[in-house]
C-alpha cells in the first residue's frame, strides 16, 4: 500500500510570490489534515478536510487555504509568502480523521 | 488551547543507557500518541494510548499514561542508535464531532555509537 505523497519535496519561492503544495493521502483515506513544522513552533495545525468539506481549522492567516478534490487528494495555498513562512509542510491522512494520522515525508518550502 | 511541554528539548546519551522523556499538560486528553520523526521524513506513530495508567511496550520503548491522562512518558531501555529521531506526543481531544490533535514540541533525542 503506498504511503501519503507529497509534491514537491523543495520549494523555494521569493516574498509575495504564491505557492500550492499538493498531497495524496493512502488509498481509502478520506481526511487529510496540514501541518506547518518549525524549530521554534513545532508541529501547528493548519486544517483538515474530510469528504471536500473543511472541518477543522487552525490558527493561520487567511492567507493559507487549502481544498480536496473528489478522490480526497488535497492541495494547500499560501499567497503573499512571507519570510515566516519558510517551515517544512506536513500532510497526514487518516481514515476517519480520528484515527491515527499518516505522515508524508513534507514539502521543504524556503521564502527569500 | 490545550498544550502539551516536552522535557528535554534536547538529550544526547550513548548506546546502551537507559532515558525518559515526558509530555505533560494541564488538560485532560481523551488519547495521547507518540510519534517519531527522522531526518527528511515525517512523523511516524509509535503508539496510542487511551486509558489512564496504561502501560505499552514497544521492544525497549515503554509508553505510559498518566492516570489523570494528562501526561505521559516514554522510557528508552538500552538506546541504540536507530532509536535517534524526534520524539512528538500529541493529545487527541474530542468535544462532540469535533476532534483536535495537538502536538507538542518534541524532544531531539540521539544515541551516540
Amino acid at each position: 500500500k503506498a504511503g501519503v505523497t507529497q509534491t514537491p519535496r523543495y520549494l523555494i519561492k521569493t516574498r509575495g510570490q504564491q505557492v500550492t503544495l499538493s498531497c495524496s493521502p493512502i488509498s481509502g483515506h478520506r481526511s487529510v489534515s496540514w501541518y506547518q513544522q518549525t524549530p521554534g513552533q513545532g508541529l501547528q495545525f493548519l486544517f483538515e478536510y474530510f469528504s471536500e468539506t473543511q472541518r477543522n481549522k487552525g490558527n493561520f492567516p487567511g492567507r493559507f487555504s487549502g481544498r480536496q478534490f473528489s478522490n480526497s487528494r488535497s492541495e494547500m495555498n499560501v499567497s503573499t509568502l512571507e519570510l515566516g513562512d519558510s517551515a517544512l509542510y506536513l500532510c497526514a491522512s487518516s481514515l476517519s480523521g480520528n484515527s491515527p494520522l499518516h505522515f508524508g515525508n513534507g514539502t521543504r518550502l524556503t521564502v527569500t | 488551547t490545550q498544550l502539551l511541554e516536552q522535557s528535554p528539548q534536547f538529550l544526547s546519551i550513548q548506546e546502551g543507557e537507559n532515558l525518559t522523556v515526558y509530555c505533560n499538560s494541564s488538560s485532560v486528553f481523551s488519547s495521547l500518541q507518540w510519534y517519531r520523526q527522522e531526518p527528511g521524513e515525517g512523523p511516524v506513530l509509535l503508539v496510542t494510548v487511551v486509558t489512564g495508567g496504561e502501560v505499552k511496550k514497544l521492544k525497549r520503548l515503554t509508553f505510559q499514561f498518566g492516570d489523570a491522562r494528562k501526561d505521559s512518558s516514554l522510557h528508552i531501555t538500552a538506546a541504540q542508535p536507530g532509536d535517534t529521531g524526534l520524539y512528538l506526543c500529541a493529545g487527541a481531544y474530542s468535544g462532540g464531532s469535533n476532534y483536535k490533535l495537538t502536538f507538542g514540541k518534541g524532544t531531539l533525542l540521539t544515541v551516540n555509537p
